[in-house]
Order: C-alpha cells, then sequence, then structure tokens
C-alpha cells in the first residue's frame, strides 16, 4: 500500500518549453502532496506543497510563475515547469501524505529527471 | 526552525559488517524523525519512525535506530550490512501535525558503500 506514482521518469526538453509532472497517490487519498528539488549529491529541498482544491504553498525563494502547482482532485498533483531553462535542469520528487493515515508520514515517488537543452 | 546535520557524507563498510549513520537534528518541540533511503535515480523509501514511546524503533531491512533526547541524536543502525544496502541514506525531522501541512526537513545524507 501507499503507492505514489511519477510520470515522467525522464524528460529532455529545448530550452523555453514547458514540461509538466505528473504525482499520483495509485491506492490512498492525499490531500496534501509535496514537491521537492534534489541537485546531484545534495539533499532534497522542499519547493511547495499542494493542496488538494486550494492554492499551493511556495517555500521562500520559489517563483511560483516559473513552478505552477495543480492539485484538482485527491490523487493527482500536477507540477509545470514554465518555460524551462538549463539551470532549472534537476531530480524533481513528488511525496503524498495518506488522508487516512498518520499525518506526518510522506511517501515519495520514484523522481523525475529533467535534462533542459 | 528545525534542522537535521548528518556529519558523515560517505561511508564504507565491508559487507557483514555492522553500520551506524549518524544524524543530530535541532528543533524545540518533540521531534518526529524518519529514515529514508534513496537508491541511484530514484524516490526515497520510509526505513523507519520515531514519534514517541520507545526509543529504540525498528524498520525494514534489519534497520533499527535509537532516539535519544539527551544527544538530540537518532542513529541508524543495522547488525550487519548487505551489499545491496549501498545507496543514500537520508535523515529527517518532522514538525508535529497540527492539521496542517507537515513539513520534513532533511539532511544532507550519508553515502554508503560496501565493499565485498
Amino acid at each position: 500500500g501507499a503507492v505514489v506514482s511519477q510520470h515522467p521518469s525522464r524528460v529532455i526538453c529545448k530550452s523555453g518549453t514547458s514540461v509538466k509532472i505528473e504525482c499520483r497517490s495509485l491506492d490512498f487519498q492525499a490531500t496534501t502532496m509535496f514537491w521537492y528539488r534534489q541537485f546531484p549529491k545534495q539533499s532534497l529541498m522542499l519547493m511547495a506543497t499542494s493542496n488538494e482544491g486550494s492554492k499551493a504553498t511556495y517555500e521562500q525563494g520559489v517563483e511560483k510563475d516559473k513552478f505552477l502547482i495543480n492539485h484538482a482532485s485527491l490523487t493527482l498533483s500536477t507540477l509545470t515547469v514554465t518555460s524551462a531553462h538549463p539551470e532549472d535542469s534537476s531530480f524533481y520528487i513528488c511525496s503524498a501524505r495518506n488522508l487516512a493515515g498518520p499525518k506526518n508520514i510522506q511517501y515519495f515517488g520514484a523522481g523525475t529527471r529533467l535534462s533542459v537543452l | 526552525a528545525q534542522s537535521v546535520t548528518q556529519p558523515d557524507i560517505h561511508i564504507t563498510v565491508s559487507e557483514g559488517a555492522s553500520l551506524e549513520l549518524r544524524c543530530n537534528y535541532s528543533y524545540g518541540a518533540t521531534p518526529y524523525l524518519f529514515w529514508y533511503v534513496q537508491s541511484p535515480g530514484q524516490g526515497l523509501q520510509l526505513l523507519l519512525k520515531y514519534f514517541s514511546g520507545d526509543t529504540l524503533v525498528q524498520g525494514i531491512k534489519g534497520f533499527e535506530a535509537e532516539f535519544k533526547r539527551s544527544q538530540s541524536s537518532f542513529n541508524l543502525r543495522k547488525p550487519s550490512v548487505h551489499w545491496s544496502d549501498a545507496a543514500e541514506y537520508f535523515c529527517a525531522v518532522g514538525t508535529e501535525d497540527t492539521g496542517t501541512a507537515s513539513k520534513l526537513t532533511f539532511g544532507t545524507g550519508t553515502r554508503l558503500q560496501v565493499t565485498l
């Protein structure tokens, strides 16, 4: 149980294009999902908290217009990197909290490696 | 604000040897502590967690961790390491749930290499 699916696992795009990453909770409902960014050999940095049916809460320094988050249902959150540039290349990981489970536990997706050419 | 320190960036152990990964945290209230493991190019898998109660917690894959409040530590241990344990290990502290999002703060990670 508590499986989080993230798609795509890898994406290569041209500079200036937008990329959408999906995060799905497969066997549970998640009112809250989190989006992290991980640079090579570094830790995870929280970008934003995604709440179903409401606006996402962004961490300081994260551009809202650059990283659009939509959490339209209890099982799906999307992160759209708009007008991507090479500096946006990174490993993006989502996590989800089970609505019916302990609120402090996050279940993670397998991540998306974004490469912007 | 909470913080997590993992002093060891890289550790190498022989297969079959014991392992201890260090984690120190800073948080003003009762912490919620976690250890996650990440294989290359993958997401994070929860190894174990501490919320309250018994300070020695058992996790998956034969791992355990001990919460020591006096030392603000939550070190991860395994009696006998297997080659498949080679991965990146992250310690994290979470805030007490207040009905809103409970964020996790991660340490910088410790890369474990296992020699045969």
